[in-house]
């Protein structure tokens, strides 16, 4: 079955250091989406995006979060200056037909020191 | 507002023994259902949806649920878990437009004893 990957699977980062987490989708999909996992929480949903938009978004993406789809297969997010509480399992999803089907990818382990 | 309810933080079952994990919904449109489970170190992987139709789903892994409309339910039922089901299980709801969000409830953990 095509997946979605996810690097790096771990980061460690500093507290008001930039990151980008990356995702490379399944080739054919056409919905991408953010969501992060607090340690304990539920799944919170950050951002959609669609024909090169942002298409819905949570009070959770804000100014700091930005997304991209800089070629035909990356997707990344970006956090310009993160913080404490930015700590979280970061997961990243596609789908071909909106959410008929999420295909999620394994995760990012972000770490805000 | 829409939510997602699983009650249930942590069940503990036998090998063997039958499975019921609950999720209650609150949704103001038709919604889409989803069970997800989580392995250690591992993403989401869908374990079934209901979308309309017959309200008994079958999913993978052994796996079913039920749609009540009338209870705004949606549990997830397997009539004999195994070791290997041990793991995160999350409820999710979702829009029936494109790109909306999924709203997850904030999982049960299964620990299966042998």
């Amino acid at each position: 079955e095509p997946e979605v990957t996810q690097t790096p699977s771990h980061q460690v980062t500093q507290m008001g250091q930039e990151v980008i987490l990356r995702c490379v989708p399944i080739s054919n999909h056409l919905y991408f989406y953010w969501y992060r996992q607090i340690l304990g929480q539920k799944v919170e949903f950050l951002v959609s995006f669609y024909n090169n938009e942002i298409s819905e978004k949570s009070e959770i993406f804000d100014d700091q979060f930005s997304v991209e789809r800089p070629d035909g297969s990356n997707f990344t997010l970006k956090i310009r200056s993160t913080k404490l509480e930015d700590s979280a399992m970061y997961f990243c999803a596609s789908s071909d037909l909106g959410n008929e089907k999420l295909f999620f990818g394994s995760g990012t382990q972000l770490s805000v020191l | 507002a829409q939510s997602v309810t699983q009650p249930d933080i942590h069940i503990t079952v036998s090998e063997g023994a039958s499975l019921e994990l609950r999720c209650n919904y609150s949704y103001g449109a038709t919604p889409y259902l989803f069970w997800y489970v989580q392995s250690p170190g591992q993403g989401l992987q869908l374990l079934l949806k209901y979308f309309s139709g017959d309200t008994l789903v079958q999913g993978i892994k052994g796996f079913e649920a039920e749609f009540k409309r009338s209870q705004s339910s949606f549990n997830l039922r397997k009539p004999s878990v195994h070791w290997s089901d041990a793991a995160e299980y999350f409820c999710a709801v979702g829009a029936l437009l494109t790109g909306n969000q999924f709203y997850f409830g904030t999982g049960t953990s299964l620990t299966v004893i042998p």
